[in-house]
């Protein structure tokens, strides 16, 4: 079993389109992290939640909209895209901090 | 200046020597410290965590912490061409902040 799922792994869209990543650990962690990481391999936390509520709300354009329904679930919206948005997205989970379990990516096109 | 700096490489070391890989950060209230290796298209993996100044081996790996100079380093013995992948430097305080990354191949 994956212990941290992302999907979907690849998005191909059009510039001003709305888009969803869906993001679900098994592994029982209280933390839930989306990463962002550019065309540089630059890593960059965007959000974090705890138990559901959120902790770290990095500065993101208000375009990016998390949702956690529950613990083991963690999801991104995001609207309007744009052509900067193109990225992989990496959602993480953890129960020590610094102490990560990525999912295997999702690889993020805006045309 | 970057929170947390390494050099991008790449650095290319050949296969059976020490990889030493550096990075260092400028918040002195950070706590603890960790190294990620990321493979090529792969998703971040922890490898290696140190808290305390000195240093922590497990098996081929050791890391090394000097919080005066605000510097941690990875150690590689005995490298293998399956140790060629980016290593990512991590720094926790309230949150935890990744170096850009330094490219490690090894070569056979």
């Amino acid at each position: 079993d994956t212990a941290v799922s992302q999907t979907p792994k690849y998005l191909v869209t059009q510039m001003g389109n709305d888009k969803s990543i869906k993001c679900e650990q098994n592994l029982g962690h209280d933390t839930m992290y989306w990463y962002k990481q550019d065309s540089k391999k630059f890593l960059k936390i965007m959000f974090s939640y705890n138990n559901k509520e959120l902790i770290i709300n990095e500065t993101v354009p208000n375009r990016f909209s998390p949702k956690s329904p529950d613990k083991a679930h963690l999801n991104l919206h995001i609207n309007s895209l744009e052509l900067g948005d193109s990225a992989v997205y990496f959602c993480a989970s953890s129960q020590s901090a610094g102490e990560l379990f990525f999912g295997e990516g999702s690889r993020l096109t805006v045309l | 200046q970057k929170e947390v700096e390494q050099n991008s490489g790449p650095l290319s070391v050949p296969e059976g020597a020490i990889a030493s890989l550096n990075c260092t950060y400028s918040d002195r209230g950070s706590q603890s410290f960790f190294w990620y290796r990321q493979y090529s298209g792969k998703s971040p993996e922890l490898i290696m965590f140190i808290y305390s100044n000195g240093d922590k081996e497990d098996g081929r790996f050791t890391a090394q912490l000097n919080k005066a100079s605000q510097y941690v380093s990875l150690l590689i013995r005995d490298s293998q061409p399956s140790d060629s992948a980016t290593y990512l430097c991590a720094v926790n305080n309230e949150k935890l902040t990744f170096g850009t990354g330094t490219r490690l191949t090894i070569i056979p």
